[in-house]
């Protein structure tokens, strides 16, 4: 059974572009999240998603930040015109259900130059 | 808001010894897990060891066990007979379990931990 799956493992990316992210959920988990790990900090809590639902986003910055989970495909965090302060690490998550531990991807680290 | 405050940047170990890593929190939940993750260089994530908190027993998976006081809002974990292995960030978390907050892990600081042979 494949864990979490992100790609790419590394991402760069020039101040202005846009990155995506995409994260593979395990097989059978319908619920997702995003965390950012900012240089020498733990993991901060970015946005919840289930099938074609943002469950709560609380974290997510206000602009620039969008995420989303379609009916078919991965999970994709997408970060329009990226400056230096984005460069991160950024970890899916996923579950089957409330009240299961959550099983984290290895996450993308986005440097942005 | 929950915070997790891990109070040791960085701990060492000799090997085949024993070490406890330091984690409190706050939280106004009343029902909550607590993990322990690890995070070696290649940055994945792996679970350690998971707490409930209505549960007084403390958990235990192999060498890794915790000592949960709930009053204290403690939540230390004592790796015993260290291994190389075991050199990397430990994370703890709180994960709250009502309502929409599912899902929202809160995570200390980290505490780097070597262990020397």
């Amino acid at each position: 059974n494949a864990g979490v799956m992100q790609n790419p493992r590394h991402l760069v990316r020039r101040r202005g572009q846009e990155a995506r992210l995409r994260c593979s959920p395990m097989k059978g988990h319908s619920h997702v999240y995003w965390y950012r790990q900012l240089p020498e900090e733990g993991l901060k809590f970015m946005v919840y998603l289930q099938k074609e639902n943002i469950i709560d986003e609380s974290g997510m910055p206000k602009e620039r930040f969008s995420a989303e989970f379609p009916k078919e495909g991965p999970s994709i965090l997408r970060i329009q015109q990226v400056v230096r302060g984005d460069s991160a690490a950024y970890f899916c998550a996923s579950s089957p259900g409330r009240h299961s531990p959550l099983h984290f991807g290895n996450g993308t680290r986005l440097t942005v130059t | 808001a929950q915070t997790v405050t891990q109070s040791q940047p960085e701990m060492s170990v000799q090997e085949a010894e024993t070490v406890t890593l330091s984690c409190t929190y706050d939280t106004s939940e009343s029902d909550y897990y607590l993990f322990w993750y690890k995070q070696p260089p290649s940055r994945q994530m792996i679970l350690v060891i998971r707490q409930e908190a209505y549960k007084q027993q403390n958990a235990t998976e192999n060498r890794f066990s915790v000592n949960f006081q709930k009053a204290a809002k403690s939540f230390s974990l004592k790796i015993s007979d260290s291994q190389l292995g075991d050199a990397a960030m430990y994370f703890c978390a709180h994960h709250p379990t009502g309502g929409t907050s599912y899902g929202k892990l809160t995570f200390g600081q980290g505490t780097i931990l070597t262990v020397h042979p």
